[in-house]
């Protein structure tokens, strides 16, 4: 069974950083392609980050500058790193697997979501 | 800028009927177009992709249709375990939101 796992997430002043980890079984990081997914207490999704297979990186105009997705293909893992952080970052943040049509590959972020882990909360706050 | 929006916000039916979902996109995005599952305390499912193709063992109760700027989710008969927040997302052109706002379905 495919299992993508959250961690890192918890309560962190504004300001602060914080780097959340998803490890993946069953799918090989480096060869698949990755976003993680945030959701506001009670409010819709927001797409935020992607990282392709070949490593190129795509960020959310909310986040970029501040988060960086990265990866370590010996842990099988997906990291965010997330800087400078705001009241109104605060979410579930959740990764998941990011499917590219051939036709839309290589270009931009577009892409939809087929697997995908359970989520870690991220809550900044005073 | 593509805009999504999914109405109306909640829709209340009797398990054993037929749900309609809608989700409009402001400019075509072609048949870029996927359907998500959430329910209460748990991650989205993907359902449809492509507009109208099933994802991996999704029931055949749940169907999708439409291009351009128009698309529809189905469900023919709800079950019990269908009453959740449907959402649509659009992926043929790039904006700020992905994301449709979410229909509610509800039990009536």
């Amino acid at each position: 069974e495919v299992q993508l796992v959250e961690s890192g997430g918890g309560l962190i002043q504004p300001g602060g950083s914080l780097r959340l980890s998803c490890a993946v079984s069953k799918f090989t990081v480096s060869a698949n392609s990755w976003s993680w997914v945030r959701q506001a207490p009670g409010k819709g999704l927001e797409w935020i980050s992607l990282i392709y297979n070949v490593g190129n990186t795509y960020y959310a105009d909310s986040v970029k500058g501040r988060f960086t997705i990265s990866r370590d293909n010996s842990k099988n893992t997906l990291y965010l790193q997330m800087n400078s952080l705001r009241v109104e970052d605060t979410a579930i943040y959740y990764c998941a697997r990011a499917l590219i049509p051939d036709a839309l590959w290589g270009s931009s972020a577009l892409s939809y979501f087929d697997h995908w882990g359970r989520g870690t909360l991220v809550a900044v706050s005073t | 800028e593509v805009l999504l929006t999914q109405s109306p916000g909640t829709l209340s039916f009797s398990p054993g009927e037929r749900a309609t979902l809608s989700c409009r996109a402001s400019q075509s995005v072609r048949s870029y177009l996927a359907w998500y599952q959430q329910k209460p305390g748990q991650a989205p499912r993907l359902l449809i992709y492509g507009a109208s193709y099933r994802a991996t063992g999704i029931p055949d109760r749940f169907s999708g249709s439409g291009s351009g700027t128009d698309f529809t989710l189905t469900i023919s008969r709800l079950e019990p375990e269908d009453f959740a927040v449907y959402y649509c997302q659009q992926y043929g052109s790039s904006s700020p939101d992905t994301f449709g706002q979410g229909t509610k379905v509800e039990i009536k």
